[in-house]
Order: structure tokens, then sequence, then C-alpha cells
């Protein structure tokens, strides 16, 4: 299994400032996930990163509120633009598995005042 | 297309009681199902795993069986603990769709003494 850091592990925002999130795997992985949790809600896939390629974006979400780096294969930054309460949630990487299993780093909890 | 059913919580039972978080699935091509448990203020571990049918997966004295016929994965323990109490996510994935992940909604459990 892979190890995953994020930093930060929570912070207060805010509204209308950006806050980028960093993700560190302990090993090289191709396919990086960039997840939102909403307080009492399930996971809802924000992107998903490829090292060398531009992060694809699920629907309802754009490039310009959540920009994406992935600059080798052991490292993503996940930026939340402009922010506004409704943006408070948890943010999580994840990584793929050699079993189609997903493994997820500790999460970064946001709240934007 | 791809889908996740859970069981609706919350979930309470005393110390010792037996678990059944029920979870069924739709799925296009072949599924991997997986249960991931998150604790309070914590990110999601994969708790267990089954990849074709028939299957069991089994971890810390919980088990899933991988049933096609009736396409369930729920989760059972036998006997459940305080420290069990945590938030309950069934997921699958699916190679026809690429390894996309979908959860369901989650399911609180609480163990009291």
């Amino acid at each position: 299994s892979a190890v995953i850091s994020q930093k930060p592990s929570r912070d207060i925002c805010q509204r209308g400032t950006s806050l980028t999130i960093q993700c560190q795997v302990d090993s090289q992985v191709t396919m990086m996930f960039w997840y939102r949790q909403q307080p009492g809600q399930s996971l809802t896939l924000i992107a998903t990163a490829n090292q060398g390629s531009e992060a694809t974006y699920e629907s309802g979400f754009v490039i310009d509120k959540f920009p994406i780096s992935r600059p080798n294969l052991t490292f993503s930054t996940l930026t939340v633009s402009n922010m506004s309460p409704e943006d408070s949630s948890i943010y999580l990487c994840s990584v793929q598995g050699s079993a189609y299993e997903q493994y997820f780093g500790p999460g970064t909890r946001l709240t934007v005042t | 297309g791809n889908s996740v059913t859970q069981m609706e919580g919350p979930v309470t039972l005393s110390e010792e009681a037996f678990l059944t978080i029920n979870c069924t699935y739709t799925a296009t091509g072949y599924p991997s199902l997986f249960w991931y448990v998150q604790y309070p203020g914590e990110g999601l571990q994969l708790l267990l795993k089954a990849t074709k049918a028939d299957d069991k997966g089994s971890n810390k004295g919980f088990e899933a069986t991988y049933r096609k016929e009736t396409t369930s994965f729920h989760l059972e323990k036998g006997s459940v603990q305080v420290s069990d109490s945590a938030v309950y996510f069934c997921a699958l994935s699916d190679r026809i769709t690429g390894n996309q992940f979908y959860f369901g909604t989650g399911t609180s459990l609480t163990v009291i003494p």
C-alpha cells in the first residue's frame, strides 16, 4: 500500500483568498485523484491528475476554480481559488493501487469564513 | 451506469452486537468492490476488498462477500467494539470506466458500551 501525506492538515481561510493543498506519496504513481467531502457527505471526485498532462475534471468542477499541478510521479497540488463558505470541506488526495483499490491521504480540513 | 446504494444510517449498536451494513451496486462491466472506514477526524482507510464474484474480503473481524447474483457486498462483523465507531463507505471500481471509483453515501456506526 502507498503512504500519502497532505499539507496542511487543516486551515481557516477568509473568503476571496486561495489555498494550495499539497499531496506527497511515498512511491511513484501514474494516477492521482482529488476528492471533496462536504460535511456529513460522501466523496465527490474533483479531478484526476496524471503526470505530464492536464488534469481531467469532473462535471461541476473547473480548472479556474481548482487548478491542479502534477510536476512528478510522487507529488500533486490542488488550489482552491477565490474561496467562499461553500468551499468548506475536507479535501482528500488518493492514488490507485495494484488491485484497483485507492489509498487516501489523511485529508485537509478547510473552513472558509 | 455505475452506482452504489448503501444502507442509511446512523446505526447504533451495543458492544458485542452483530453488525450488518447493506450495500448493493450496479455496474456496466466487471467491478471490484471495497469497504472503506473513516474514523472521526481522519481520512479513509481501506478495510477490505473483493475483485471477483464469490470472493470474500476480510480484515479486523469484518467480512464481505461479493455476490454477483444479488449485486451485493454487505459488510458484517460478529461482535462490534466501541473502537469500531466510524463511518463506513462501500465503493466500486470498474475497469470498463477506467477504474473510476463510485462511493456509497456512507453509514455512520456508533457502538455504545
